[in-house]
């Protein structure tokens, strides 16, 4: 199993309500990504989470709430977003072995902020 | 510090016709180099990858990649593209000694015209 599974596929939020983005991988991945990108851009790097514990925050604001339950899940909790948040969510995995550093992708959660 | 650059926003090829997308990088020590393809709406998913070992890399579909160190390129090629290929592709650079993260290009826009 090489699959990143994330849900939902789409969301359309208020600026007012609470939303969650879930990110699943059953690889034994220890290393887990959240990923922000707008249309035809690079990914960006939001959260690492190595081994459970938060490695990484680039400086996101905090309406951005990252969690991990445990070594297979990953939530990102969303409060009060601003329109210009709406975007691809992408979620990944990697295998922090040297030699197996690729990351898997999961295909994103579409979030619409209106 | 690293940085990778993909010099061409937009790539068309003739179906049948050979391909390169080019990938130039810069990092302190030694490189780890990814490429990824992303479909309309999906997330990533990954192609190749040079971590050590042979210059000459292949990967999925019939794509491969030529690590040249004194250029400091890692091209993305086919010998014979496919409509199908047509997608956004990514190059991707981590430095082997640093705790950093990927960095990605700013993407190829590859049009295989039938």
């Amino acid at each position: 199993d090489t699959e990143v599974t994330q849900t939902p596929k789409h969301l359309v939020m208020g600026m007012t309500n609470k939303k969650s983005l879930k990110c699943e991988q059953h690889m034994g991945h220890r290393a887990m990504y959240w990923y922000k990108q707008k249309a035809k851009k690079p990914p960006e790097l939001m959260f690492v989470y190595s081994y459970e514990k938060l490695s990484i925050n680039e400086s996101v604001p905090s309406r951005f709430s990252p969690e991990c339950p445990n070594s297979s899940l990953l939530n990102l909790h969303l409060h009060a977003l601003q329109p210009e948040d709406s975007a691809l969510y992408l979620c990944a995995s990697s295998n922090r072995r040297v030699g197996s550093t690729e990351a898997f992708f999961g295909q994103g959660t579409r979030l619409t902020v209106v | 510090a690293q940085s990778v650059a993909q010099p061409e926003d937009q790539v068309n090829v003739a179906e049948g016709n050979p391909l390169t997308v080019k990938c130039t990088y810069s990092v302190s020590g030694n490189p780890y180099l990814f490429w990824y393809v992303q479909y309309p709406n999906r997330g990533l998913q990954f192609l190749l990858k040079y971590i050590t070992g042979d210059n000459l890399v292949k990967g999925s579909y019939g794509f491969e990649a030529e690590f040249n160190k004194s250029q400091t390129s890692f091209h993305l090629k086919k010998p014979s593209a496919l409509v199908s290929d047509s997608a956004l592709y990514f190059c991707a650079v981590r430095d082997a000694g640093s705790a950093r993260q990927l960095t990605f290009g700013s993407g190829t826009q590859l049009t295989v015209l039938p």
